[in-house]
């Protein structure tokens, strides 16, 4: 299967962003779902686990879930910082292995 | 303090060797999976395999199948993976993570080395 994401959303300091993660086939539910942080020149970092728990020392304007009806999973990001502009991945797994989805760029302005 | 401690940048040429290491402390080394992820310039992250060092058994996306090789020694505590014959297209940032395994189908990468970087040119 595939994960599907905006390839960037753009929001205001302060403000709300939520990016989308949709699986193209199987169900979202069937798979546990993560969510990386990648600041440019870093290495990725895990933010959210397993769906919807936050990673040590990552605060609670994070937060993920899933949707079955859209068959897609989100990351929201509530009080947005500059310091939240970085690329996102959302990633699952299949039999064995993990699939990323492509990232989303998150620019905070 | 869990760490991942990446070998150094690889510049080399179409058609040779490679092997780059991943060397894991703060942690049971044999007790957890560790996995490799590229990331191609500009590009996004690629799962390709994870090794579980305890008894070196791999697991290969289907995409890096025969392409590459991934392997751990747990008597020096290292997870390394390797080429035999390089391509231009190899090119890339080149990450170690350790796994978190649940279930045979649930895996994350809870902690990240800082990434080798691969360079492949005539």
């Amino acid at each position: 299967f595939v994960l599907t994401q905006p390839h960037s959303v753009s929001e205001s300091p302060g403000k709300t962003v939520t990016i989308s993660c949709t699986r193209s086939s199987g169900s979202i539910a069937s798979n546990y779902v993560q969510w990386y942080q990648q600041r440019p020149g870093s290495a990725p970092t895990i933010v959210i686990y397993e769906d919807n728990q936050r990673s040590s020392g990552v605060p609670d304007r994070f937060s993920g879930s899933i949707d079955s009806s859209s068959n897609s999973a989100s990351l929201t990001i509530s009080g947005l910082k500059t310091e939240d502009e970085a690329d996102y991945y959302c990633q699952s797994s299949d039999s064995s292995n993990g699939v990323f989805g492509g990232g989303t760029k998150l620019t905070v302005v | 303090e869990v760490q991942l401690v990446q070998s150094g940048t690889e510049v080399k040429k179409p058609g040779e060797s490679l092997k780059i290491s991943c060397k894991g402390s703060g942690y049971s080394f044999t007790s957890s999976w560790i996995g490799w992820v590229r990331q191609m310039p500009g590009k996004g992250l690629e799962w390709m395999g994870i090794v579980y060092p305890g008894d070196s058994d791999s697991r290969y996306s289907p995409s890096f199948q025969g392409q590459v090789t991934i392997s751990a020694d747990k008597s020096i505590n290292t997870a390394y993976l390797q080429w035999s014959s390089l391509k231009a297209s190899d090119t890339a940032m080149y990450y170690c993570a350790r796994v978190i395994a649940k279930a045979i189908d649930h895996f994350y990468m809870d902690v990240w080395g800082k990434g080798t970087t691969v360079i492949v040119s005539s």
